[in-house]
């Protein structure tokens, strides 16, 4: 089973360029989520969702956008990246959502923006 | 304000114990959870504790006191293997996780 897959696994984008970072899980979650890792940080939630059309925002939404159409997908859209963009992306999902259980995380896109 | 501590950095022996520890304020409180991340790798789930108490996983132990907001991830005959980063994260009463800055762990032979 592959999980959760992320692309691409990097990518230099120039600033004031738009970009959509990839997600897809095998499992049937229903919950996705979207985050940052940068150095000396914990993760940060960016986006949600709680199931197949919903989504919400999370800590650090500003910049981000994402959609929701089906169970599989959640993609990520940066609509004009900026230098704090830089940061490893993980990509995540849990069986449930607004319930104890763990997340599984994607292998992550190393983004940087120049 | 939600908050997670934890410390930077610790280094430990091979074949020695160490004892990770995390303290939490967060707005509400359902579960703490243990990740563990290796250098260029996406995190993956050691273990989570709800009620106050050790969990114990093999080599691996976690402990909760809610009255407290404090954690601790202990690791017992380390390996070289075991060398990474160990997340903290708190279930807030949203039910959304909120990570400390992670632990990194220097095992030396």
């Amino acid at each position: 089973t592959a999980g959760i897959t992320q692309a691409p696994t990097s990518q230099i984008l120039a600033a004031g360029r738009s970009m959509t970072l990839r997600c897809t899980q095998d499992m049937r979650h229903n919950a996705m989520y979207w985050y940052r890792q940068d150095l000396g940080l914990g993760l940060r939630l960016i986006h949600y969702s709680n199931t197949a059309g919903t989504t919400g925002k999370g800590e650090v939404p500003d910049g981000y956008s994402v959609s929701r159409a089906n169970t599989d997908d959640f993609p990520l859209t940066l609509a004009s990246a900026v230098p704090s963009q830089t940061s490893v992306y993980f990509c995540a999902s849990s069986q449930l959502a607004e319930v104890l259980n763990e997340q599984f995380f994607g292998p992550g896109t190393r983004l940087t923006v120049l | 304000g939600q908050n997670i501590d934890q410390p930077t950095e610790m280094t430990a022996t091979e074949g020695a114990i160490v004892q990770i520890n995390c303290t939490y304020q967060t707005s509400g409180f359902n579960g703490l959870f243990w990740y563990q991340q290796h250098a260029g790798e996406a995190p993956t789930f050691l273990s989570y504790n709800v009620l106050d108490g050790l969990e114990e996983k093999g080599r691996f132990s976690s402990f909760l006191s809610r009255s407290k907001g404090y954690s601790y991830l202990l690791l017992k005959e380390l390996q070289m293997k075991d060398s990474a980063s160990y997340l903290c994260a708190a279930m807030d009463s949203n039910y959304q996780l909120i990570w400390g800055a992670g632990t990194k762990l220097i095992i030396k032979p």
